[in-house]
């Protein structure tokens, strides 16, 4: 089944310590994103590709870092600059410019800071 | 820049009608989408109107535009307790196809 594949499921980070999360799309979408979500706060997004090795900020991307290799994948690190990084991230792909831009979303992951 | 509101919360009782609301300030949009988050997972798109209809509807679900007013409405008819979860608003983000501005999420709760 075609989809988008988010891990892990939770993330735990201790201070100073750079952590990376996983997103796998095997929908060959040419763009995907990573948004990050707070209670009450909506989504909120980070970071941005439309095409393997271009990438572009968001509205939040201090203290993040994306790269993106291959089309498949978008790996986001939280570094330790972030310094409020608790919060449920969300990995998102679609094929712009074709109309209606629906949104393909992975699971998530829960990220806490120890 | 763009930007898009909502009320946080909603209750409901079982078999009632349940209006999810939102406001946005971009009127350029094409499209404006509604989106469900079930508990602890991402968020699937439900449905959405062309910019150029007043209504659409689909099954139990009436999306209404007011393009004059910039809001945008979610009914859900015979709400159901599998319909609590949270639903966002969304507008498309400038020329750049794929980014959205969500919403800050209308938490459903329906009650038996």
């Amino acid at each position: 089944d075609g989809g988008i594949t988010q891990s892990p499921k939770y993330l735990f980070r201790k201070e100073g310590q750079n952590v990376t999360l996983s997103c796998e799309q095997n929908l060959n979408h040419d763009a995907m994103y990573w948004y990050r979500q707070d209670p009450g706060q909506g989504l909120r997004l980070i970071y941005y590709s439309q095409i393997v090795n271009d990438f572009q900020k968001g509205d939040i991307a201090e203290g993040y870092s994306v790269s993106r290799e291959k089309k498949e994948s978008f790996p986001l690190t939280v570094t330790s600059a972030q310094k409020n990084p608790t919060a449920f991230y969300l990995c998102a792909s679609t094929t712009p410019g074709q109309g209606v831009e629906k949104l393909f979303f992975g699971s998530g992951t829960q990220l806490s800071v120890l | 820049g763009e930007d898009v509101e909502q009320s946080l919360f909603l209750s409901v009782r079982e078999g009632d009608s349940s209006v999810i609301n939102c406001t946005y300030t971009d009127s350029s949009s094409t499209y404006l989408y509604w989106y469900k988050q079930e508990p602890g997972a991402g968020l699937q798109l439900l449905t959405y109107i062309f910019s150029n209809m007043d209504m659409k509807q689909d099954q139990r679900l009436t999306v209404l535009l007011n393009k004059k007013d910039k809001h945008l409405s979610l009914r859900i008819a015979d709400t159901q307790t599998g319909d609590s979860a949270i639903y966002f608003c969304a507008v498309p983000w400038g020329n750049q196809g794929g980014k959205l501005i969500f919403g800050q999420g209308t938490e459903l709760s329906v009650k038996p």
